[in-house]
């Protein structure tokens, strides 16, 4: 069965950008959940998504927002890129959201 | 709220050594359950090992065993007979058992298996 991909792998955008980044979940899984990761701040939870439906999120500003499609497949977007949002990007699937996550490679995002 | 405490931010080990990375966690929450994933330097996130705060007996999954001790709110990992590709980082995490989907990670351990 293949794992979770995350597209793209890495990415470099300058500050008031939006960008978007795409997750597929191991086939059968619909709960994706995202998490940032900062060396100053370590991991951190974004949302999850079950059935295209956002049932928790972290706490991060409206610029953080994400959707997920009737196949499970989801996205994140952040509008107005700040420096601070340089991160990794995890994405995470599980089959109900409460069981072992499972994550992706990540998308390692640059802002100049 | 959930917490998560990695006291050990970087450990050796020798090779074929055993080594334990300890994990402290708190909740009010009597379901939960407890994970330990080992990053690499490539980013990715792999997941080890998982305990439930029902499960009677510590998990164990090759070489990778879970010391749980449920009065002492401590998920130990154990790695038996390092090797070279242990060396990562190490976290543990909590998840609770019904009123959130997220998981909560510690700060983890940096592990270096030395030859």
């Amino acid at each position: 069965k293949a794992g979770v991909t995350q597209t793209p792998r890495y990415l470099i955008k300058t500050r008031g950008q939006q960008v978007t980044l795409s997750c597929s979940p191991i086939s059968g899984h619909r709960s994706v959940s995202w998490y940032q990761q900062t060396p100053g701040q370590g991991l951190q939870f974004l949302f999850e998504y079950f059935s295209e439906t956002q049932r928790n999120k972290g706490n991060f500003p409206g610029r953080f927002s994400g959707r997920q499609f009737s196949n499970s497949r989801s996205e994140m977007n952040v509008s107005t890129l700040e420096l601070g949002d340089s991160a990794l990007y995890l994405c995470a699937s599980s089959s109900s959201g409460g069981s072992t996550q499972y994550f992706g490679p990540g998308t390692r995002l640059t802002v100049l | 709220a959930q917490k998560i405490t990695q006291t050990q931010p970087g450990m050796f080990v020798q090779e074929k050594e055993a080594v334990t990375l300890d994990c402290t966690y708190d909740t009010s929450d009597p379901s939960y359950g407890l994970f330990w994933y080992k990053q690499p330097s490539s980013g990715e996130m792999i997941f080890l090992i998982y305990q439930g705060s029902y499960d009677q007996q510590n998990a164990t999954e090759g070489r990778y065993s879970l010391n749980f001790q449920k009065a002492r709110k401590s998920a130990n990992l154990v790695i038996s007979a390092s090797q070279l590709g242990d060396s990562a980082m190490y976290f543990c995490a909590i998840i609770d058992g019904d009123s959130s989907y997220k998981l909560i990670f510690g700060s983890g351990t940096r592990l270096l298996v030395r030859p």
